[in-house]
């Protein structure tokens, strides 16, 4: 059965760092991959999802995440974060719907 | 345009009870979607329902049952609750009508439940 593995639970960065969140999926073949991102009081909501085509999509607030098919890899990347990044960030599979646990990210100024 | 909205917003219920919980999607969106969120197994996918009918169906018992109706309005219901049944359970919308396997999910605010 799918799975996807975010590595890391909780990541603290100072604003301006930047960013790599790891995503990993388990089963081969074609994919639907996606990042979803929850805000603090507010609901879960898109960040970027890619279909196929260019393995670097980029998403809205500066976020960009890059397929390798041969790592079943889908890493979300911002090269500088701000304070307003903390939230927490799920990545998704399909088929079937799956989504990681999360990675709670939180920005210090 | 309206968000998805989810009713209640919380809610305290004890062993053995049953709760209904109802989820409006987006105006013109014809599927719902239902997920569990707890600290420990993070969003866990229930049930999605398109055009009244259950379309995809996690891995859950069959205490955990929902329905949509011709409005697109969908309930889920959860008979004889356990402890372990404290979420926050989340509604989403799409249009339904694409690919499903690429549809951008429009999620609710949730509803959490405590079961004492």
């Amino acid at each position: 059965a799918q799975s996807v593995s975010q590595h890391n639970h909780h990541v603290i960065l100072s604003e301006a760092a930047s960013l790599e969140l790891g995503c990993n999926y388990s089963y081969g073949g074609t994919v639907n991959l996606f990042w979803y991102v929850q805000y603090p009081g507010q609901h879960l909501q898109l960040l970027l999802k890619y279909f196929s085509g260019d393995p670097l999509v980029k998403g809205i607030k500066g976020f960009e995440a890059e397929f390798i098919k041969s790592k079943f890899s889908f890493n979300l990347r911002k090269p500088s974060v701000q304070w307003s990044d903390t939230a927490e960030y799920f990545c998704a599979v399909t088929p079937p719907l799956v989504f990681g646990k999360g990675t709670r990210l939180s920005v210090i100024a | 345009k309206a968000g998805v909205t989810q009713t209640p917003r919380y809610l305290i219920k004890t062993r053995g009870q049953q709760v209904t919980l109802s989820c409006s999607p987006i105006s013109g969106h014809r599927s719902v979607s239902w997920y569990q969120q707890t600290p420990g197994q993070g969003l866990q996918f229930l049930f999605e329902y398109f055009s009244e009918t259950q379309r995809n169906k996690g891995n859950f018992p069959g205490r955990f049952s929902g329905r949509q109706f011709s409005n697109s309005r969908s309930e889920m219901n959860v008979s004889t609750l356990e402890l372990g049944d404290s979420a926050l359970y989340l509604c989403a919308s799409s249009f339904g009508t694409g690919l499903a396997v690429q549809e951008t999910q429009y999620f609710g605010p949730g509803t959490r439940l405590l079961v004492l």
